[in-house]
């Protein structure tokens, strides 16, 4: 079965800062999602790469899908207080989403 | 656009118990997904429906559990008899086939 992990599993980052989170999968991505999710409430979509190298931003956060379709990066420029939160990337096999462990991210002034 | 809505947001409830959880998916998505999310194994896909239909029902922990969705616009997850060790956050989400979208969860409490 397919499984997808996060890295760093925690980060604390200063206001201004720039960011990087992780997703490595054991197997090809056929589609690769990440979320985001605050204390308490559902997760909040962000982006979809479906191909080889693809690349999309969203304002500050910027994610990759690499060639081999097994890794993907999100990057956060400038990160914000707003930015706190848990990330998670998730990948469609093919109909279902199965997630990652996700990434705790704290933004402190 | 209300998005999807579970019932209820908070459930507590003793050992033993029969827990109904509900969920109203957005309006014309065909798809309906049940996770739910602990700290100790994140967010694991429970069951899955396409058209009201059960299509993936591996990831149901044991026969205590069962989803049902009647139409288009309704689904419960049932657990019956509860234990401990369910308690968790309940989530469901709806889709057309790509992204999910995702409600604010059931926080379950089982005593």
């Amino acid at each position: 079965s397919q499984e997808l992990e996060q890295s760093p599993q925690s980060l604390i980052v200063q206001e201004g800062k720039n960011l990087t989170i992780n997703c490595t999968s054991s197997k090809t991505l056929y589609g690769l999602y990440w979320y985001k999710q605050k204390y308490g409430e559902g997760l909040i979509f962000l982006m979809m790469l479906q191909k080889g190298g693809e690349e999309k931003s969203h304002e500050k956060i910027t994610a990759k899908l690499d060639e081999k379709k097994q890794q993907s990066s999100l990057h956060i420029t400038a990160s914000q207080p707003s930015h706190a939160g848990i990330y998670l990337c998730g990948a469609g096999v093919p109909d279902k989403l199965i997630f990652g462990t996700g990434t705790r991210l704290q933004v402190f002034p | 656009d209300a998005g999807v809505i579970q019932s209820p947001r908070h459930e507590v409830t003793e050992m033993g118990q029969e827990v109904t959880l509900r969920c109203k998916p957005i309006s014309g998505h065909d798809y309906l997904f049940w996770y739910r999310q602990t700290m100790m194994r994140g967010l694991e896909l429970l069951i899955y429906f396409n058209n009201n239909v059960p299509i993936d029902d591996s990831g149901m922990p044991e026969d205590r559990f069962s989803a049902k969705m009647p139409n288009a616009s309704f689904s419960t997850l049932k657990i019956q008899p509860s234990e401990p060790r369910d308690s968790a956050v309940y989530f469901c989400a709806s889709s057309l086939g790509g992204p999910l979208h995702f409600g604010n969860g059931t926080r379950l409490t089982v005593t």
